[in-house]
């Protein structure tokens, strides 16, 4: 049975902190790792991928990856209180299957 | 224009009914997906085709019947819906492992 957990939350932090959101995986054959924020009342968006490990960086968006503890992250820099919202931790594995298992979402709050 | 599109976005009916819910994608990807989503915001994986071919088929009702007339379509029709089946359900197509997602279909069941 692939698992993958994150922290329910909520988390909130105050405009212009550093948001840290955490996941970990159980499939030590987990080859792809994405994270997807949702808004409520709407659609995942897919907002980071990541493949290897160490770090990648779009914007205010990092995404670190350490296979060995099988822990993926996501920090925001400068939060704003539009990245309110469920941020959804996936992990992809290879065949044709091509399936993501999702994790339940942390919801963060940024306060003005 | 939308690239992952599924209608309809509401969908309110009475215990023991049969719905469709159609979805669309222009994205010239060759898989598709449905998910169901509970009110914990778990999303969760039912079917997927890849090219027409059913390649993922989750434990779900056979009440649930996904069809995939091709592979920019995959509908999902469901029979004598149940209170449980209330959700919001996700349309989504990919190529590898990432995936676009339809706006949902919020299904209440009475």
């Amino acid at each position: 049975q692939k698992e993958v957990e994150q922290n329910s939350g909520p988390l909130s932090v105050p405009e212009g902190a550093i948001a840290s959101l955490n996941c970990t995986y159980s499939d030590r054959g987990s080859q792809s790792f994405f994270w997807y924020r949702q808004y409520s009342g709407k659609s995942p968006e897919l907002i980071m991928s990541i493949y290897s490990n160490g770090d990648k960086e779009d914007g205010r968006f990092t995404a670190q990856l350490n296979k060995a503890s099988q822990y993926v992250s996501l920090l925001i820099r400068d939060s704003q209180p539009s990245d309110s919202a469920t941020y959804l931790c996936a992990v992809g594995y290879s065949g044709s299957a091509r399936q993501l298992t999702f994790g339940s979402g942390t919801q963060l709050t940024v306060l003005p | 224009d939308t690239a992952v599109s599924q209608t309809p976005k509401y969908l309110v009916t009475q215990m023991g009914n049969d719905k469709s819910i159609k979805c669309e994608q222009n994205l010239g990807h060759d898989t598709m997906y449905w998910y169901k989503q509970d009110s914990k915001k778990f999303l969760k994986i039912m079917f997927s085709y890849n090219n027409k071919e059913l390649i993922i088929n989750e434990t779900v009702p056979n009440r649930f019947s996904p069809k995939s007339p091709d592979k920019a379509h995959l509908n999902l029709h469901i029979n004598s819906l149940e209170l449980g089946d209330s959700a919001v359900y996700f349309c989504a197509s990919g190529r590898g492992n990432i995936q676009y997602f339809g706006a949902g279909t919020r299904l209440s069941v009475l």
